[in-house]
């Protein structure tokens, strides 16, 4: 199993409360992702990295924040929790592929179960 | 119209079936994946193909370019095999992001 931890796994919390929820990967690969899981939905994008410091916006980024200050770590931030980003996150990682020139597959970590009160 | 597009949705198969989950997309593609979340949420990857077919143990993950249609079989099914399976594919265009499917959900009876 490809290194990647989230944490917290669990979490609730009161809206207009700030969450950040960690990613973390031991395999130093540069793409790392952000996505939210929802009944009826498949996995959606909200940011992701490809590289230190290198972010941008996905699918359903609006109200979430990312950074990347160090390789193995990639932080999600809720800056304002609302009811409607009650879901379950999931963080991913790959790796470009120098002899094909495309991405490898992605390694999802556990998940983080998010309920926003 | 969702970009990707599984069928179906729900799939109840006995024991020993062979069973066929698929898998449709509108866009350009540069890579298609199927994944496996079992009930206790873990994600795991199990094909990544750009063409024709790929096989590991019992399951054969096809993908036909023209048509911008996959399958995903499962030969001898077990009640271990029960799990959502969900098709993602790789916009050609961008930095490699993944467009998933709604997933279709497999329960396996013994």
């Amino acid at each position: 199993d490809a290194g990647i931890t989230q944490s917290p796994r669990h979490k609730v919390t009161e809206t207009g409360t700030p969450v950040t929820l960690r990613c973390h990967q031991t395999e130093n690969h540069r793409y790392m992702y952000w996505y939210r899981q929802d009944p009826g939905h498949g996995l959606r994008l909200i940011h992701y990295s490809y590289g230190v410091k290198d972010t941008d916006k996905g699918e359903v980024s609006d109200g979430y924040s990312v950074s990347r200050s160090k390789t193995e770590d990639f932080l999600l931030t809720l800056e304002s929790a609302t009811s409607s980003q009650t879901s379950v996150y999931f963080c991913a990682i790959s790796e470009h592929n120098a002899g094909t020139g495309g991405l490898e597959t992605q390694y999802f970590g556990p998940g983080t179960r998010l309920l926003v009160l | 119209k969702n970009e990707v597009e599984q069928s179906p949705q729900n799939l109840t198969a006995q024991e020993g079936e062979f069973i066929t989950i698929n898998c449709s997309y509108s866009v350009g593609i540069s890579a298609l994946h199927w994944l496996q979340q079992h009930p206790g949420g873990g994600i795991v990857s199990l094909f990544m193909l750009s063409s024709g077919k790929k096989k590991h143990g019992r399951l054969i993950a096809t993908i036909n370019i023209q048509e911008k249609h996959s399958s995903l079989h499962i030969t001898a099914s077990h009640p271990r095999d029960s799990a959502v399976y969900i098709c993602a594919v790789r916009d050609g265009g961008s930095q490699g992001n993944l467009i998933f499917g709604k997933g279709t959900k497999l329960s396996v009876k013994p």
